[in-house]
């Protein structure tokens, strides 16, 4: 019940392309659905999130769609870059005992060619 | 300095070796959070300290030993490490009750031999 499900695993687009990475969860008490972006190297950085009572949230190229009724949501990638390359991962969390509880998904290393 | 930062970026040490990553974080945050991560596996909770105090511990060999000495310093404690404990450790912080996102370091790469 605590899983994050995420497809695909691997994703390979050419710039300009529409990414669409997707995840599906089952705990109703997530109340927080964040992606994080991680270049190689680096740690994970929050790219966007959105909370359960939103259907969509774009920021920039960005967009997450939210389905609450289907436990899924996913994210879009407009109009794709090169430097757009990195691993996404899904996650849903909730807050409790003082700190977040957070399930991530396996993540999907996305690779935009140019 | 800001954000969370992580010492050393990598290590490598053998099976018999005593050695301790670090985390100190700018962000006046009061939870902090040791993740593993390594390849084709979802990132796995270690532990979690909040308020200094230590909330959750995900059934980690005790061959891992966490310490929190205030709000701004996390410790992981290493010894006796098997091959398969060679991942990427992450720091994170976040804020109590805030909106729910982790702000993490940028790894330590561990290699055990």
């Amino acid at each position: 019940q605590q899983q994050v499900k995420q497809s695909p695993q691997s994703l390979i687009v050419q710039k300009g392309g529409i990414p669409i990475i997707n995840c599906a969860y089952e705990n109703t008490a997530f109340d927080y659905f964040p992606w994080y972006q991680q270049f190689p190297g680096k740690g994970p950085a929050l790219l966007i999130a959105i909370r359960p009572d939103v259907s969509e949230k774009k920021e920039g190229r960005f967009t997450i769609s939210f389905n609450k009724s289907a436990k899924q949501f996913s994210l879009h990638i407009m109009d794709s870059q090169p430097g757009d390359s990195a691993t996404y991962f899904c996650a849903a969390t909730f807050y409790s005992g003082g700190y977040q509880k957070v399930t991530f998904g396996i993540g999907t290393k996305l690779q935009v060619i140019p | 300095e800001t954000g969370v930062t992580q010492t050393p970026r990598h290590l490598v040490m053998g099976m018999t070796n005593k050695k301790s990553l670090k985390c100190e974080q700018h962000l006046g945050h009061n939870a902090m959070y040791w993740y593993k991560q390594s390849a084709k596996k979802p990132l796995e909770l270690m532990f979690v300290y909040s308020l200094e105090e230590r909330v959750e511990n995900n059934s980690v060999p005790s061959r891992f030993s966490p310490e929190c000495p205030n709000s701004s310093h996390l410790f992981l404690h290493l010894h006796t490490l098997q091959p398969e404990d060679s991942a990427l450790y992450l720091c994170a912080s976040s804020q109590d009750r805030g909106t729910g996102e982790l702000f993490f370091g940028e790894g330590s790469r561990l290699t055990v031999l």
